[in-house]
């Protein structure tokens, strides 16, 4: 059973519109990262938070914003939705550098932009 | 950039058979190699592998890290229906950098 929490589990949207997803991390984890994963392709990275500030960006545009609270959890926003935000949104939470300790994923948010 | 292949992106197979994944990868200042099973949305950790040539097992599963030509395969014996699912393969540097992905391995064991 994973201790990293996710919700909304499935969200629908219009194009245009905006959408906050959620994330709790693992206990003990003070490092958590966003990914996103489209369908048939591997996840690619968003942000990562550690210890509220933001320490690493992909190449994602500035519409993709979060922040990270001080009980480690996270929050991902998507301003101005397109079609090809469509994908599963992970959250994956570790203690410390993921090059030591790796990730602890979350089931993941299924967002549909139609 | 740092990228991250993998190999075959389909493989479906019968149960008892054995299978070998692969990942290739270019990463600067590469530090770990992990494997991720994930059969519906969270992937879940199976390995990581930080010195070369040094196997990892967990029952079935067995895992090995090639520093020298920049691979990894991961191997699964007698395989059972409830191997099937997405093997993701991700690379991670020496800095506080992510991981990068390959598109991942999707494996079907038919009875």
């Amino acid at each position: 059973e994973t201790g990293v929490t996710q919700s909304p589990t499935h969200l629908i949207k219009t194009r245009g519109q905006q959408v906050t997803l959620r994330c709790s991390s693992q206990s003990g984890h003070n490092t958590v990262s966003w990914y996103q994963q489209a369908l048939g392709q591997g996840p690619q990275f968003i942000f990562q938070y550690y210890r509220e500030e933001e320490n690493g960006r992909g190449n994602f545009p500035p519409r993709f914003s979060g922040l990270q609270f001080p009980n480690y959890s996270s929050e991902l926003n998507v301003n101005a939705l397109e079609l090809d935000d469509s994908a599963l949104y992970l959250c994956a939470s570790s203690w410390g550098q993921v090059r030591d300790y790796g990730y602890t994923f979350g089931s993941g948010t299924r967002l549909t932009v139609v | 950039e740092d990228k991250v292949v993998q190999s075959p992106l389909s493989l479906v197979v019968h149960e008892g058979d054995t299978v070998t994944l692969n990942c290739s990868y270019e990463v600067t200042n590469f530090r770990s190699l992990l494997w991720y099973k994930q059969e519906k949305k969270a992937p879940t950790f199976l390995f990581m592998l930080t010195s070369s040539g040094i196997e990892k097992k967990s029952g079935r599963l067995s895992s090995i890290l090639d520093k020298k030509e920049l691979f990894s395969i991961l191997n699964i014996t007698a395989t059972q229906t409830g191997d099937s699912a997405v093997y993701l393969c991700a690379a991670v540097n020496s800095g506080n950098t992510p991981l990068v992905f390959g598109k991942g391995t999707r494996l079907s064991v038919i009875a």
